[in-house]
């Protein structure tokens, strides 16, 4: 069936050092790529998004880009910040449903002042 | 801003309970979809509905039921609990997709189910 695959589970980066999550996904109908970051105690929130028609996405210091050919999407984070502490979620749409999302295993990343 | 409000953050229920999970979104989205999260196994998709009184299997029915009477109002059934529903149970809600393909998901907070 459909899946999504993230790498790594758990990331350890200094504060001011980037950080880079990478996904990839099996449905080629997948259209819509969303990334959440859920801080402790909390629901999931989205952070950014991409869609199948565009290869790079930038928003301040995040970044998604995504690899239609090879079904992998990835985000970046540069100049880390404590604050960006939390467990990130990369998801892929199911092709053919209404708005249905496939979400990897998650990333506990953990920011070091 | 868009609000989904899940009725318990906590949740205590002995073996073999009816359990209600309630859910309630405020920004009259057309879908909504129940999710349980385990450590090390991500988001995993119990059930969804796209409208009233319309509901769908998603990856791990089985235990569960769902019932949506309300547009915004979407609650998770656990017939009978079992230890092994000990779990966080998320919420979500999202317009119906677009031109451009699926919407973004709004979350509840989660409401954390003990079951003894």
């Amino acid at each position: 069936g459909e899946n999504v695959e993230q790498h790594p589970s758990t990331l350890s980066v200094q504060e001011g050092d980037s950080a880079v999550i990478k996904c990839t996904y099996s449905d080629s109908a997948s259209n819509y790529f969303p990334w959440y970051k859920q801080e402790l105690g909390k629901g999931p929130q989205l952070i950014i998004d991409i869609r199948s028609n565009v290869g790079e996405k930038k928003d301040q210091r995040i970044a998604v880009t995504l690899n239609k050919t090879a079904k992998h999407f990835s985000l970046h984070i540069t100049e880390t910040q404590p604050e960006d502490s939390a467990v990130y979620f990369c998801a892929a749409s199911r092709g053919g449903s209404q708005g249905n999302l496939i979400f990897g295993k998650g990333t506990k990343l953990s920011v070091k002042p | 801003d868009v609000k989904v409000t899940q009725s318990s953050r906590y949740l205590v229920k002995r073996t073999g309970e009816k359990v209600f999970l309630e859910c309630v979104q405020d920004m009259d989205h057309e879908n909504m979809f129940w999710y349980r999260q385990d450590p090390g196994l991500g988001l995993r998709l119990i059930y969804f509905s796209y409208d009233v009184k319309m509901k769908e299997k998603g990856d791990i029915p089985e235990g569960y039921s769902v019932s949506r009477e309300k547009k915004e109002r979407f609650s998770l059934i656990l017939e009978s609990a079992s230890t092994n529903q000990t779990s966080m149970y998320l919420c979500a809600s999202s317009p119906n997709p677009g031109l451009a393909g699926a919407n973004e998901q709004f979350f509840g907070p989660g409401t954390r189910l003990t079951v003894l």
